[in-house]
């Protein structure tokens, strides 16, 4: 099974900071991976897709990168709405589509 | 637009069975593989299984063959997840996610009590 390797687990930043979390495949994944925000008692909502497609009605401050086996998730300028847990997640060729660990986003 | 809609909580003793479901809408059914995710309290996610909704064809995640049975019924568009011989590290919110675009169901809590 390819493992999706995810940090920080946890960061804290300022409303306004770039905040950037990294996932790591164990493997060459191309670009499928997708990003996620998931908010306490809610179901994960797609925020990238293929690893830098930002999903319809997402807000620009939000973007992905990468190819491979390293890709990075990034927003700019934080908001307060932002406070959320993200993961990372692999659906290159079979399943099972892996998960990272996840990232908690604290604001300062 | 596409909906993914759950059964409601379950809550079920150590030894037993539990089944969701997971009406769809919105989109052709048989078109896209579901599969099932679940996340314990507190924890991460953790892939179950997948299915073929046209085939009926599964895939299971290695720590539950034995134990997790994915159906369907497509004159409905509902897709079920089984899962049996629960212990109470099954505890978790199971979800149903469409692949292709990645629509999620709102989510399941399974808890299992003595």
């Amino acid at each position: 099974d390819i493992q999706m390797t995810q940090s920080p687990s946890s960061l804290s930043a300022s409303v306004g900071d770039t905040v950037t979390i990294t996932c790591q495949a164990s493997q060459d994944i191309s670009t499928y991976l997708n990003w996620y925000q998931q908010k306490p008692g809610k179901a994960p909502k797609l925020l990238i897709y293929d690893a830098s497609n930002l999903e319809t009605g997402v807000p620009s401050r939000f973007s992905g990168g990468g190819s491979g086996t390293d890709f990075t998730f990034t927003i700019s300028s934080l908001q307060p709405e932002d406070i959320a847990t993200f993961f990372c997640q692999q659906y290159y060729n079979l399943p099972p589509y892996t998960f990272g660990q996840g990232t908690k986003l604290e604001i300062k | 637009q596409v909906q993914l809609v759950q059964s409601g909580a379950e809550v079920k003793k150590p030894g037993a069975s539990v089944k969701v479901s997971c009406k769809a809408s919105g989109y052709t059914f048989i078109s896209y593989h579901l599969n099932w995710v679940r996340q314990a309290p507190g924890q991460g996610l953790e892939w179950v299984g997948w299915m073929n909704p046209n085939s009926g064809s599964t895939g299971y995640a290695q720590k539950f063959q034995g134990r997790v049975i994915m159906t369907r019924n497509t004159s409905i568009s509902t897709a079920y997840m089984e899962l049996s011989s629960l212990r109470s590290e099954d505890t978790a919110v199971y979800y149903c996610a469409r692949e292709g675009g990645w629509a999620w169901g709102q989510g399941t809590l399974v808890t299992v009590s003595s």
